[in-house]
């Protein structure tokens, strides 16, 4: 499978607290893409990072890439009862298609 | 912010007739996807288009499905004779290549389809 695997899977925290989600893939990539779903709702995109690229940030958010490793990280700062959410990263693969896992489930407790 | 519209919201239908789940995407883009995401379970993609043309399609796209551009504006997905199994969340999506070739795709809110 060429998909892009989320861990963990479901990860729980308290409000204020960081949260780091992982991503790992199987072909090489054009960019890498993480959105954010809410329950029941659309797909939210929030950062892409390029292949050239390791680390790129975005307000709260910190993505790492390792083309070496293939594999990627998702960091929320200072985590909020809004982040509470699905995040998928989504891989694109060199004929520009997006590659989905199933996505990490983030809930955040008061 | 431009963004992407699906209409409807929520389409209800029986068992073998046809829908037509429509999507507005963003003014100056250029490619159009259509994934689906049944209950619980990951996104899959569909179909990409681009040029008036479909550009790459999964093996779900099968004969059942058709994808059109009838205008400048809207792009649509007919299911011609629906199943059970294609209850799931319809995305549209749409794409530029962007400042720097990322091909960011930004996704439409979805469109419940429920078959009974």
């Amino acid at each position: 499978s060429q998909q892009g695997e989320e861990d963990p899977q479901a990860l729980s925290i308290q409000e204020g607290e960081n949260a780091t989600m992982n991503c790992s893939y199987k072909t090489s990539i054009n960019n890498l893409q993480w959105y954010r779903q809410n329950s029941g709702r659309g797909l939210v995109h929030l950062i892409l990072i390029r292949s050239n690229e390791r680390e790129k940030h975005s307000g709260r958010l910190r993505v790492t890439l390792d083309t070496s490793k293939k594999s990627s990280s998702l960091l929320i700062t200072a985590s909020r009862a809004a982040d509470t959410a699905s995040y998928f990263c989504a891989p694109m693969d060199s004929n520009y298609q997006l590659i989905w896992g199933a996505g990490t489930k983030l809930i955040i407790k008061p | 912010e431009p963004e992407v519209t699906q209409t409807p919201s929520h389409q209800v239908t029986q068992m073998g007739q046809e829908v037509i789940l429509r999507c507005v995407p963003i003014s100056n883009h250029l490619y159009f996807y259509w994934y689906r995401q049944i209950l619980g379970q990951k996104v899959e993609f569909l179909v990409s288009f681009y040029n008036n043309e479909i550009s790459e399609k999964s093996e779900i796209f099968d004969d059942q499905f058709s994808v059109e551009r009838p205008d400048g504006s809207n792009f649509t997905l007919k299911i011609r004779s629906t199943k059970l199994e294609d209850s799931a969340m319809y995305f549209c999506a749409s794409s530029d290549i962007g400042l720097l070739g990322g091909y960011e795709q930004y996704f439409g809110p979805g469109t419940r389809l429920t078959v009974t």
